[in-house]
């Protein structure tokens, strides 16, 4: 098992730019999270999906930012355009679906996105 | 509001000696704490939660709810605990999930 896997690895784009990230969960695992770490800032979260649905965007800085996971598997987040303050380590989380009790969220190795 | 507060950025100490990484949450209710590790070029994992009031590679946690704390303790540590650790909330009710993290501690364990 792969466990949840992100790519690129690192993105270095110009301001203005736009980059898609991509998010692949582990597979069965219907709960897909975005977060982000800004440097030196704590990880925050940016959504929720659940399969193919937006469960909590709260978390979304604004309308720069779009999130999709057609078909309820892998998703991907496109920031158009990009601005220096996006700059950051983007981290991709799944885990199953619970009912009620909490499942562990598994981790992908991150994006790091630098906007110049 | 809800709140993770992790008051040091850096803590370094001496390998076999004791180490707590303090956390201090705010939230109108029960919550759940987690801890999360990220070791160098590793990914960022659970290390234990609340709730299963275990020890992990010798690590325990114990929530104060009349403090509201949830410091990260152990006795001896050793060279290969060396990493970022995040304690991290997750409010009761909020059954999908969504964690809110603190800053995060690196902790650098010298021999």
């Amino acid at each position: 098992e792969a466990g949840v896997t992100q790519f690129p690895s690192h993105s270095v784009i110009e301001k203005g730019q736009t980059v898609t990230l991509r998010c692949d969960p582990i597979s069965g695992h219907d709960n897909l999270y975005w977060y982000r770490r800004v440097m030196g800032k704590e990880i925050k979260f940016l959504l929720h999906f659940v399969k193919e649905s937006k469960q909590d965007e709260s978390g979304m800085p604004n309308n720069r930012f779009l999130a999709e996971r057609t078909g309820g598997t892998y998703s991907t987040l496109k920031v158009q355009p990009a601005e220096l303050e996006d700059s950051g380590v983007y981290f991709c989380a799944s885990s199953l679906i619970a009912g009620g009790v909490y499942n562990e969220q598994f981790f992908g190795p991150g994006t790091r996105l630098t906007v110049l | 509001a809800q709140r993770v507060t992790q008051p040091e950025k850096l803590l370094s100490v001496f390998k076999g000696a004791p180490v707590e990484l303090k956390c201090n949450y705010s939230y109108s209710g029960s919550p759940e704490l987690f801890w999360y590790v990220q070791y160098s070029r590793q990914r960022l994992q659970l290390l234990l939660r609340h709730i299963s009031r275990e020890s992990i590679k010798g690590f325990t946690a114990d929530l104060n709810k009349g403090e509201t704390s949830f410091h990260l303790k152990k006795p001896f540590a050793q060279e290969e605990d060396s990493a970022m650790y995040y304690c991290a909330l997750r409010g009761v009710g909020d059954s999908w999930g969504k964690l809110q993290f603190g800053a995060g501690t690196q902790v650098v364990v010298t021999p």
